[in-house]
């Protein structure tokens, strides 16, 4: 069964400093990962997607996540966090088997908050 | 282009009472899937719906919960009578294809559900 694990379920990073979110997945079969992002009071948002072609996967905001299949680890990163990013963030594995029907597994979420 | 609709955004109700969730996916999507996510708890998948018909509804809870998906357009996801561990927030989602999430599919900004 696929599962996923978000290291952190608060992180609190200074503006300016490196975001580092933690996310480690189980999966039998090669998956497809995401991270969404949900900002107060709004759906969840597609940040980037990991679907098998480059393992380096750059998204909206200057996301950016790295699939590590040997460490099974899709964690997102950002250079330099703004207020703005201080969100809900959650990792996510899809099987990408035939019986595939989209449903995603996520993660417990991780709370970023971004200090002055 | 609308988004994925989820109304009401937030309901309260008391224990044993009924209440009915809608969601409106993105025209022409056929997949739509309805996810919740209980306080403090990870977003769990309920159900997915193929045009009318239910693809996979492994993640109903238990025979109180009860989605349709008339015509295959809008879907309602009706709890009856309401418990207190049915709290928390109901999101939406549709895509255009099958593989949902490879193509990152659209959440709606989910309702809320307080039962007292």
């Amino acid at each position: 069964a696929q599962s996923v694990t978000q290291l952190g379920s608060h992180v609190s990073v200074s503006e300016g400093a490196l975001v580092l979110l933690r996310c480690n997945y189980s999966s039998s079969v090669p998956p497809y990962l995401f991270w969404y992002v949900q900002y107060p009071n709004q759906g969840l948002q597609l940040l980037l997607k990991y679907t098998s072609a480059a393992t380096l996967v750059k998204g909206i905001n200057d996301f950016e996540a790295e699939f590590k299949k040997s460490e099974t680890s899709f964690h997102l990163t950002k250079p330099s966090a703004h207020m703005s990013d201080a969100a809900e963030y959650f990792c996510a594995v899809s099987d990408r088997g035939s019986s595939n029907t989209g449903k995603l597994i996520f993660g417990q979420g991780t709370t970023l908050q971004v200090k002055p | 282009e609308a988004g994925v609709t989820q109304f009401p955004s937030h309901s309260v109700i008391e224990k044993g009472q009924t209440v009915t969730l809608r969601c409106d996916p993105i025209s022409g999507h056929d997949n739509l899937y309805w996810y919740r996510r209980v306080m403090g708890k990870e977003i769990k998948f309920l159900l997915h719906f193929v045009k009318e018909s239910k693809q996979d509804e492994s993640g109903m809870p238990n025979n109180r919960f009860l989605a349709e998906r008339t015509g295959g357009t809008y879907s309602t996801l009706k709890v009856q009578p309401a418990e207190l561990e049915d709290s928390g927030v109901y999101f939406c989602a549709s895509s255009q294809d099958s593989g949902g999430p490879r193509y990152g599919y659209t959440f709606g900004s989910g309702t809320r559900l307080t039962v007292v």
